[in-house]
């Protein structure tokens, strides 16, 4: 079992830019959850993915936008850069429900220009 | 607002000493509180899961508790040793509508074992 595997691990890109973040969940989840996390700071709630449907949202603008595909997996844009988004992105996937454990990624280092 | 707060926010120690880390929150509906070891430039991985009738939780070298009542966990180490050295994040998980949850993570506390 490969676990949760996000691409690229490190990704370097200019203001005003769009990039996409990729994310396989670990075998047999349904549900994967994107996080920002800035240096020295804990992780922040972007979206949360299920049956191919946003159904949660944190505090986060319009630039960011996601999708999740039949294979359960998922991408992450952001458009439209800005200095402060350079971060570590983290995918996690987890089982729907409440105590379901979500399993995190590796995590993808992007820094903006 | 929903909110983790941990303290310290850094930690130095010598291998072999014992250490504890403190977690409060204000989330609601709260389901369950978990303390995640991060090391640098990784993901974090889960230590221990406690809800709301559980309050004390071991994982090896790792004891959590928790009381519902004040809101508080900590994170007890014992007999520490260099791997040890990561941030320890508390995530409280709140109940959402239609089975899903939402989690908030504290900024972590920042633990170094040093020789």
């Amino acid at each position: 079992d490969a676990g949760v595997t996000q691409s690229p691990t490190h990704l370097i890109k200019t203001r005003g830019q769009q990039v996409t973040l990729r994310c396989s969940p670990k075998s047999g989840h349904d549900t994967v959850s994107w996080y920002q996390q800035a240096l020295g700071q804990g992780p922040q709630f972007i979206f949360q993915y299920y049956e191919e449907e946003e159904r949660q949202r944190g505090n986060f603008p319009d630039r960011f936008s996601g999708h999740q595909f039949p294979n359960y997996s998922s991408e992450l844009n952001v458009n439209a850069l800005l200095l402060g988004d350079s971060a570590l992105y983290l995918c996690a996937s987890s089982l729907r429900g409440d105590h379901n454990e979500q399993f995190f990624g590796p995590g993808t280092r992007l820094t903006v220009l | 607002k929903n909110q983790v707060e941990q303290s310290p926010q850094s930690l130095i120690i010598l291998e072999g000493k014992n250490c504890t880390l403190q977690c409060n929150y204000t989330v609601s509906p709260f389901s369950n509180l978990r303390w995640y070891k991060q090391d640098t430039g990784r993901g974090p991985v889960s230590l221990t899961i406690m809800t709301f009738s559980e309050n004390t939780k071991s994982n090896g070298r790792y004891t959590a508790t928790l009381d519902a009542d004040t809101k508080q966990s900590s994170l007890h180490i014992t007999a520490s040793q260099l791997s040890d050295s990561a941030s320890y994040i508390c995530v409280v998980t709140a109940r959402w509508g239609g089975g899903g949850n939402k989690l908030t993570f504290g900024t972590g506390t920042q633990l170094k074992v040093e020789l």
